[in-house]
């Protein structure tokens, strides 16, 4: 399987101020039909999850455009450029390349 | 409105069953792949089973294999997952949940809390 590994696995952070994600695969996320399947997610607490970013680096409908995504191959990035109270959470990424789907250990981010 | 509501969730002792299923709404429900995805408590997120749009691809987790199994109806826009031989590391929040790969837009259910204990 692959392994997803994130860091940090807690980020505290200044309003205002940018953040940053690192997650790593265990193997290379570009499928056989070219893309790349890295995902990211945003759980608030008591929510359910939420994509935010689907191959690497397109937003979801709806999402801010704080939040980017960037990398490839088996190295990638979720970058918030300015943080704001609603992000508060766990991030997850996940990758959808290969079966079974996994996703890294989270991110707790929490406003200092 | 887009609704994923799943139900059957409950306390269970090892071994035993459970059948959860999700009714979907405000999407074309049979135009997509449909997931489990799971969250035991205060850990992190779980993909556990797959099943493409017209039922013929299933995939599962090594954990759930040849215990669980996922089935859909797309004429009652419902997803079901068959839970066997429950253990106690089953116990999560199982969400319902359509995730296509490419497009922009996801569909969550609100999660339904199974329990494994004697």
């Amino acid at each position: 399987d692959v392994v997803m590994t994130q860091s940090p696995l807690s980020l505290p952070v200044t309003l205002g101020q940018p953040a940053s994600i690192s997650c790593r695969s265990s193997q290379s996320l570009v499928h056989s039909d070219g893309n790349t399947y890295l995902n990211w997610f945003q759980q608030r607490p008591g929510q359910s999850p939420r994509r935010l970013i689907y191959k690497v680096s397109n937003r979801d409908s709806g999402v801010p455009d704080r939040f980017s995504g960037s990398g490839s191959g088996t190295d990638f990035t979720l970058k918030i450029s300015r943080v704001e109270t609603e992000d508060v959470g766990v991030y997850y990424c996940m990758q959808a390349t290969h079966w079974p789907w996994t996703f890294g250990q989270g991110t707790k981010v929490e406003i200092k | 409105e887009v609704q994923l509501v799943e139900s059957g969730g409950g306390l269970v002792q090892p071994g035993g069953s459970l059948r959860l299923s999700c009714a979907a709404s405000g999407f074309t429900f049979s135009s997509y792949w449909m997931y489990w995805v799971r969250q035991a408590p205060g850990k992190g997120l779980e993909w556990v089973a797959t099943i493409k749009n017209d039922g013929g691809e299933k995939y599962y987790v090594d954990s759930v294999k040849g215990r669980f199994t996922i089935s859909r109806d797309n004429a009652k826009n419902s997803l079901y997952l068959q839970m066997n031989s429950l253990r106690a590391e089953d116990t999560a929040l199982y969400y319902c949940a359509c995730v296509p790969r490419g497009a922009p837009f996801d569909y969550w259910g609100q999660g339904t809390l199974v329990t494994v204990s004697s």
